[in-house]
């Protein structure tokens, strides 16, 4: 069975510094790996996703994150934090166990940026 | 495109009463997933379509839960004798074929309280 860690449940950076959002996940297949954003009262929005092509993915607003099989990792950074990135941050895997693709979702990461 | 639509935005009820929410995902998409999200955690996988037919359904769902989605278009989540347990954010979210790696487009959620 497909799973998906998320190993912070909140993080705070100040405004101009690096975010690093951490994501470990467990499948028997090659899966698919997602981060979706969710802002306040708003809808779950795509930032990126990996699908076994290049292991550097970039995303919107300046976001990537980097497969990383021998660690099972696909870890969100972006090199400057901006006071609109504040949000829950989810990493998403997918993978055809149980002869079916249903995305599970990590249990969040709320990112607190400080100006 | 006109995005994933639900209905109503928000919904509250008491314990006991049955109620309904409806989905309707972009047109062309052909799979549908219902997700629960409740606060401080990520969106749980419920139930998915394929066109009109449901070929997963959560083993953690009660049977008090049904969902329908007739010709393949918009879909409907039914709870029975609502419990105070079931007050959560359900969401909706649809994809195209073929699905493996499509993205989910995310409604804004039905927000349910159960008094």
């Amino acid at each position: 069975a497909q799973s998906v860690t998320q190993l912070d449940s909140h993080v705070s950076v100040s405004e101009g510094t690096p975010v690093l959002l951490r994501c470990n996940y467990s499948s028997s297949y090659s899966p698919s790996l997602f981060w979706y954003v969710q802002h306040p009262n708003k809808g779950l929005q795509l930032l990126l996703k990996y699908t076994s092509a290049a292991t550097l993915v970039k995303g919107i607003n300046g976001f990537e994150a980097e497969f990383k099989k021998s660690e099972t990792s696909f870890h969100l950074t972006k090199p400057s934090a901006h006071m609109s990135d504040a949000a829950e941050y989810f990493c998403v895997v997918s993978d055809p166990s149980g002869g079916s693709y249903i995305p599970t979702f990590g249990r969040g990461t709320s990112l607190i940026v400080h100006p | 495109d006109t995005g994933v639509s639900q209905n109503p935005r928000h919904k509250i009820t008491k314990r006991g009463q049955n109620v309904t929410f409806r989905c309707d995902p972009i047109s062309e998409h052909n799979r549908l997933y219902w997700y629960r999200q409740t606060l401080g955690q990520g969106p749980e996988f419920l139930t998915y379509f394929q066109n009109e037919a449901q070929l997963e359904k959560s083993r953690l769902l009660s049977d008090r839960f049904s969902a329908e989605r007739p010709k393949g278009s918009f879909s409907t989540l039914e709870i029975q004798r609502t419990e105070q347990g079931d007050s959560a954010m359900y969401l909706c979210a649809s994809s195209g074929t073929p699905a493996t790696n499509e993205k989910l487009f995310f409604g804004s959620g039905t927000q349910l309280s159960v008094l």
